[in-house]
């Protein structure tokens, strides 16, 4: 079973701090990584892909690879209160394929 | 900028009854998804579409379920024979090819059984 793991949290910030969100994979082969932010009740919407190891900067955002240690992580720079949300991680096991999701990460920016 | 858009945004129906999902994928996108999520579950893939046939589906994704895409902008999902744990959100997604594979979600559509 492919699994994509993320802590639940809520992990809570405050504004203008860096909000931190790590997730975690099993497959190996995994090869293209996205960030989805979700609000209560809407759908997932897509905020950074990522395919090659290292940094990739978007504005306020910078999404980390490191398949070695098939980890990816999200840090979001001057949280604001507009960016709390559910943050999802999914993997493709390769181009055009299905995504696996984790369950999410609550983040709170708090005022 | 192109959206996915699904309809009806909420669909109640008695267990049983046929019910059918419908999207539109953005435009120039040549792949095709649904995905459901139960509430407070994750959002779990169902099957992916490319030139007219089924690329992939999961274990979800059993006789009662089906894909249409009927004309050349309508994407649709259809259950025949509804249970009560179908209930949850249904997203369509679509991204443009093979080298530009990021998929963009629809508003999805609540689908509750009773």
């Amino acid at each position: 079973q492919k699994e994509v793991e993320q802590n639940s949290g809520p992990l809570s910030v405050p504004e203008g701090a860096i909000a931190s969100l790590n997730c975690t994979y099993s497959d190996r082969g995994s090869q293209s990584f996205f960030w989805y932010r979700q609000y209560s009740g809407k759908s997932p919407e897509l905020i950074m892909f990522i395919y090659s190891n290292g940094d990739k900067e978007d504005g306020r955002f910078t999404a980390q690879l490191n398949k070695a240690s098939q980890y990816v992580s999200l840090l979001i720079r001057d949280s604001q209160p507009s960016d709390s949300a559910t943050y999802l991680c999914a993997v493709a096991a390769g181009t055009a394929s299905k995504l696996t999701f984790g369950t999410g990460t609550r983040l709170q920016v708090t005022l | 900028e192109p959206e996915v858009t699904q309809t009806p945004s909420h669909q109640v129906t008695q267990m049983g009854q046929e019910v059918i999902l419908r999207c539109v994928p953005i435009s120039n996108h040549l792949y095709f998804y649904w995905y459901r999520q139960i509430l407070g579950q994750k959002v779990e893939f169902l099957v992916s579409f490319y030139n007219n046939e089924i690329s992939e589906k999961s274990e979800i994704f059993d006789d009662q379920f089906s894909v249409e895409r009927p004309d050349g902008s309508n994407f649709t999902l259809k259950i025949r024979s509804t249970k009560l744990e179908d209930s949850a959100m249904y997203f369509c997604a679509s991204s443009r090819d093979y080298t530009a594979h990021e998929q963009y979600f629809g508003p999805g559509t609540r689908l509750t059984v009773t």
